[in-house]
């Protein structure tokens, strides 16, 4: 199946600074990405879509200014933590779907990148 | 709105035993449902997964069947081997294009 890399896998940073992580299709052009979160023992809960060329879509209760996406090229999207602080610690998951492909609604998901705030 | 409920693990069987995790879910119309799979380390994958009522997804031995007059989607495998310990995430996508809902995921830890 299609391949989705995210780097870093793990990442720690001070208070107050800001934290970037891609996700890259590497075998397919990803019109479309998503953006999940997922805290201990709970689910993955989906922060916010982005296609490309255009500005993402955040979920209720997601800041855009602190999360920001973006989704410049068919092959990456970005998540920049900005002004990290510890509650932002968490796992980001990323996937990616093309829906020019026949895979159609399948989504392909990154290993994660695990944020710790210190 | 649309949600997925699995049950909670965490779920420890002997190799060869049977498996069942629970899965229900809420939605209007006709969604898409998809049972995935996370080996420690990695990432999601897709273990299988059912567009319409009555469809059974199966793959590597783990079967699901789509249950609209029970609105659930449980995963079942006749017997497990230690290399199936892993997180199972139920879930749905309500139309092609949108992302999906999880459930909480169940932890399976299977021992030889």
């Amino acid at each position: 199946g299609a391949v989705v890399s995210q780097h870093p896998s793990w990442v720690i940073c001070k208070s107050g600074t800001s934290v970037k992580i891609e996700c890259r299709s590497l075998d397919f052009q990803a019109t479309t990405m998503f953006w999940y979160r997922q805290f201990p023992k709970q689910s993955l809960m989906l922060m916010a879509t982005s296609n490309e060329g255009s500005k993402a879509t955040y979920e209720q209760g997601v800041e855009k200014d602190k999360f920001l996406i973006n989704h410049a090229s068919l092959t990456l999207s970005t998540l920049t933590v900005t002004s990290a602080h510890p509650e932002d610690s968490s796992f980001y998951i990323c996937s990616a779907r093309d829906l020019t492909s026949g895979s159609g609604s399948e989504q392909f998901f990154g290993p994660g990148t695990r944020l710790t705030v210190l | 709105g649309n949600s997925v409920t699995q049950m909670e693990g965490p779920v420890t069987l002997s190799e060869e035993a049977f498996l069942t995790i629970n899965c229900t879910y809420t939605a209007t119309g006709y969604p898409s449902l998809f049972w995935y799979v996370q080996y420690p380390g990695e990432g999601l994958q897709l273990l299988l997964k059912a567009t319409k009522a009555d469809d059974k997804g199966s793959n590597k031995g783990f079967e699901a069947t789509y249950r609209k007059e029970t609105t659930s989607f449980h995963l079942e495998k006749g017997s497990v081997q230690v290399s199936d310990s892993a997180v199972y995430f139920c879930a749905l996508s309500d139309q092609a294009g949108t992302a999906l809902i999880f459930g909480k995921g169940t932890t399976l830890s299977v021992s030889s």
